[in-house]
């Protein structure tokens, strides 16, 4: 079956200081992965997706994806953080069946101190 | 251009009522999707439509139904209300470019 895991429930980190958001797949086939992003009382947001080509997706907002098949893993990632990060953040896999199904990971809040 | 629209925002049932959530489109997406988020369960999907008149069980389908009876809007029912369904609901939509476009969602809470 295919599956999404995010393994850290929350994330901090210190403003200024570089980002990292883990999530790893497993599909069979070639994954489509995706990260949104979901603010208080909101719904999620695009940010950026990986369908094929270069490994490293630049996305929305300065954050950027690298696509690891080795490791089956996409991680979010961002130079330097900012409060306004502050958020709920979801990895997605589209299922390569066909069936236009997508696949939520649990989500992972980061939080960036001042 | 309103993107996605939900309606309710927020909706209060009794265990046993009944009521349809209301989500509509205006980008001419040919797909659209029924979400459910819970704390620490991320989304599950529901329900979705690959296009109009069609519609296909997700994840957790049980206790909920749909239709598409036009390609833009997409309902979602609760025939007999119960304390589990107690969620937020969230529709989206997309086209060919894999991304999703989310609604507002609704914090609907059954007693």
């Amino acid at each position: 079956a295919q599956s999404v895991a995010q393994p850290e429930d929350q994330v901090n980190v210190a403003e200024g200081n570089p980002l990292t958001v883990k999530c790893t797949y497993s599909v069979s086939g070639n994954p489509y992965l995706f990260w949104y992003v979901q603010y208080p009382n909101r719904g999620l947001q695009f940010l950026l997706k990986y369908i094929t080509g270069d490994n490293l997706v630049k996305g929305s907002y300065g954050f950027e994806a690298e696509f690891n098949k080795s490791q089956t893993s996409f991680h979010l990632k961002k130079p330097s953080a900012l409060v306004s990060d502050s958020a709920l953040y979801f990895c997605a896999v589209r299922d390569p069946s066909g069936t236009y199904k997508y696949i939520f990971g649990t989500g992972t809040r980061l939080k960036v101190l001042a | 251009n309103a993107g996605v629209t939900q309606t309710p925002k927020f909706r209060v049932l009794k265990t046993g009522q009944s009521m349809t959530l209301l989500c509509a489109q205006d980008m001419n997406h040919e797909y659209m999707y029924w979400y459910r988020q819970d704390p620490g369960m991320g989304l599950r999907l529901i329900h979705y439509s690959v296009g109009e008149g069609t519609t296909a069980k997700g994840e957790v389908p049980d206790g909920y139904n749909v239709s598409r009876l036009k390609k833009q809007n997409f309902l979602l029912g609760l025939e007999s209300a119960a304390p589990s369904q107690t969620s937020v609901y969230f529709c989206a939509s997309g086209d060919y470019s894999y991304e999703q476009y989310f609604g507002p969602g609704t914090r609907l809470t059954v007693t």
